[in-house]
């Protein structure tokens, strides 16, 4: 059971927009910062956004994050075939004094 | 560029010590704020943190495996080696090791992130 809490899936066609959450609480996303990794299908996961909303560089701008409160939110714009991956959000948990992550999203580009 | 490099056997035993090995390349286990963590995630399921070893040698380790786990760097050979006692069938996993962040905004929140990661190796536990 993970700390942090992801929906299973989502999907959406290609040039759509999606959002994924990330739900924790006040011992990690509450007073950290979130961080999201794509994983896609046989692969190593890969930093898509850091520090709730930074990308680092060769990330396109189709993908964004944000936090407010407790939650997180991935956002991808424009939709492509390639997008097709596992999302997870991650942050550190002060009360556990441990990385943690969420279950994963499985991502579906109809 | 940033590399890591997991390394280790592919089958171990049940009951048996895994000791997984990470090489590193572009950039040193001695400059502050620097850390490398263990993740691992077995077939078909989430990711799961396992332990973390900072620049100053400070460790970490997940609160389930605690007793299980042992973290430990050589900066000068840039490598670092997780090991995991009395291994289970249901350890069977990608093990990966990432390099890792550690600092603090001016408000207090604790920045981590973990990147890159190595391409993960796969370890089953059977006999």
């Amino acid at each position: 059971q993970s700390v942090l809490t992801q929906p299973p899936s989502v999907s959406a066609a290609p040039g759509q927009r999606i959002s994924i959450s990330c739900s924790g609480s006040t011992s990690n996303i509450g007073n950290n910062f979130v961080s999201w990794y794509q994983q896609p299908p046989g692969a190593a996961p890969k930093l898509l956004i850091y520090d709730n909303n930074k990308r680092p560089s060769g990330i396109p701008d189709r993908f964004s994050g944000s936090k407010s409160g407790t939650s997180a939110t991935l956002g991808i714009t424009g939709l492509q075939t390639g997008d097709e991956a596992d999302y997870y959000c991650g942050t550190w948990d002060n009360s556990l004094n441990i990385g943690v992550f969420g279950g994963g999203t499985k991502l579906t580009v109809l | 560029q940033v590399t890591l490099r997991e390394s280790g056997p592919a089958l171990v035993k049940p009951t048996e010590t895994l000791t997984l090995t990470c090489t590193f390349s572009g950039f040193s286990l001695i400059t502050s704020g620097v850390c490398v963590s263990w993740i691992r995630q077995p077939p078909g399921k989430a990711l799961e943190w396992l332990a973390r070893i900072d620049w100053d040698d400070d460790k970490y380790y997940s609160p389930s495996l605690r007793t299980r786990l042992s973290i430990s760097k050589d900066p000068y050979r840039n490598q670092v080696v997780l090991r995991m006692t009395n291994m289970n069938p249901v350890d069977t996993a990608t093990y990966y090791c990432a390099r890792t962040t550690d600092s603090y905004d001016s408000g207090g929140s604790y920045r981590s992130w973990f990147d890159p990661w190595g391409q993960g190796t796969l370890v089953t536990v059977s006999s």
